[in-house]
């Protein structure tokens, strides 16, 4: 079973351009999470969907970042424009239908935004 | 504030001794736990969990303890084999409540494991 994969593993932006992440759950997995650390800091949750609904997008920082599950398969997130302190890694996680489901991550894009 | 907390940055220990990693947690609605460990260039790749209603869960070389009344939870590796070595992440969820399943994570411990 193929795990969760993500596109691109790295990106490098100017600041004020504009850069779409990609995500693919595992299949079958209806929970889709997206994460970010930023350098030094601790893993912190941005959004959740269940299929293509956005469950939960409390963690997303401002009006800047747009996220997207069309078909609630693959998911893009979108940061528009880019700005310095945007910069990290971004992770992709999905778990199963429900809750109480161990979280599976893909490996992350990093993102450097100069 | 930080909701979970790992308060050792680095844990260094010998081979075929016992690894303890600890995480502190304040909130009291967390009713599931989980610890990943993470190398580097790649995501977190789950290890154990626990529900609150267990003190503790155990998978091969991997225990989990729980201690609500404390809210503490600690990773113990027994035997640690070189290969362990990376960073251990602590997470909490609060299920069914407002966050929904989404994991709060602790800043992590970097477990060395010296042959």
């Amino acid at each position: 079973e193929a795990g969760v994969t993500q596109f691109p593993s790295h990106s490098v932006i100017e600041k004020g351009q504009t850069v779409t992440l990609r995500c693919d759950p595992i299949s079958g997995h209806d929970n889709l999470y997206w994460y970010r650390r930023v350098m030094g800091k601790e893993i912190k949750f941005l959004l959740h969907f269940v299929k293509e609904s956005k469950q939960d997008e409390s963690g997303m920082p401002n009006n800047r970042f747009l996220a997207e599950r069309t078909g609630g398969t693959y998911s893009t997130l979108k940061v528009q424009p880019a700005e310095l302190e945007d910069s990290g890694v971004y992770f992709c996680a999905s778990s199963q239908q429900g809750l109480g489901y161990e979280q599976y991550f893909g490996p992350g894009t990093r993102l450097t935004v100069t | 504030d930080q909701q979970v907390k790992q308060n050792s940055p680095s844990l260094s220990v010998q081979e075929g001794r016992i690894s303890i990693l600890n995480c502190d947690y304040t909130n009291s609605m967390f009713d599931y736990f989980l610890w990943y460990k993470k190398y580097p260039a790649e995501g977190p790749t789950f290890l154990i969990s626990i529900s609150s209603i267990k003190d503790k869960n155990e998978d091969g070389r991997f225990t989990v303890f729980l201690n609500k009344s404390a809210k503490h939870l600690s990773l113990h590796i027994v035997p640690s084999q070189p290969g362990d070595s990376a960073v251990y992440f602590c997470a909490a969820s609060d299920r069914y409540g407002g966050s929904q399943g989404n994991l709060i994570f602790g800043k992590g411990t970097k477990l060395s494991v010296k042959p």
